[in-house]
């Protein structure tokens, strides 16, 4: 079966400070995506990033950086110099190859204070 | 581009009462639709998915029920709302190819009193 954790239920950071979102997946399948979004207070969740399980490259989009660790089934989250249009709640997710279905992290709740 | 609206944005229903929450997509044809649930706090439940018109599968049994009736239009419907049916509901859309990314509507927030 396949399983998310984001096992940091809430974090808090000061503006410019750097943080990592952790997650870690469990999965039998040897293709698979991992994925990234953002809920904003507005509700709707936001695409970040999708990964397939063969590109261990990690990837960099402007404060954005995404850790890719097949040895320890784990895709962090670094956001660089934290704003705070940065508080939200993110969720990491993963989907199997030939599937349709999403399986979520419980998500984590950023705060970036100024 | 692809857009995805959701209507309403917000709903109070009594217990009972029924529901009817639409979706639709443009700017795309045959998507994969999907009908998500985000309750108190912060998990997201898939409740259904179609992968075409009149194609649902259910993924948790439950009060409410689901119906493709068009190429890009997916509706939740509830006969009697009951009280733990509350929360935040969200359509997703994804291309017609595996394990593509879902890209998600604004939501519709439902409280049943």
């Amino acid at each position: 079966a396949q399983k998310v954790t984001q096992a940091q239920t809430e974090i808090s950071v000061v503006e410019k400070e750097d943080v990592t979102l952790d997650c870690v997946y469990e999965t039998r399948d040897t293709t698979y995506y991992l994925f990234w979004y953002k809920q904003p207070p507005s509700g709707e969740l936001v695409f970040l990033i999708r990964r397939n399980s063969f590109d261990e490259q990690n990837e960099i989009s402007g404060r954005y950086s995404w850790n890719f660790q097949k040895s320890t089934s784990s895709f962090n989250f670094t956001i660089t110099a934290s704003q705070v249009v940065d508080s939200a709640v993110y969720f990491c997710a993963l989907s199997e190859a030939g599937g349709n279905k999403l399986v979520f992290g419980a998500g984590t709740i950023l705060r970036v204070k100024s | 581009s692809q857009t995805i609206h959701q209507w309403p944005a917000t709903l109070v229903q009594p217990v009972g009462s029924p529901l009817s929450l639409e979706c639709t997509v443009e700017g795309t044809s045959n998507p994969n639709l999907y009908w998500y649930r985000q309750a108190a706090g912060r998990g997201l439940q898939l409740l259904f998915y179609s992968v075409g018109i009149g194609q649902i599968s259910s993924e948790v049994p439950q009060n409410l029920s689901a119906s493709r009736p068009q190429d890009r239009q997916f509706i939740l419907s509830s006969k009697k709302l009951l009280l733990s049916d509350s929360g935040f509901y969200l359509c997703a859309w994804s291309p017609n190819r595996e394990a593509d990314t879902q890209y998600f509507g604004p939501g519709t927030r439902l409280t049943v009193l």
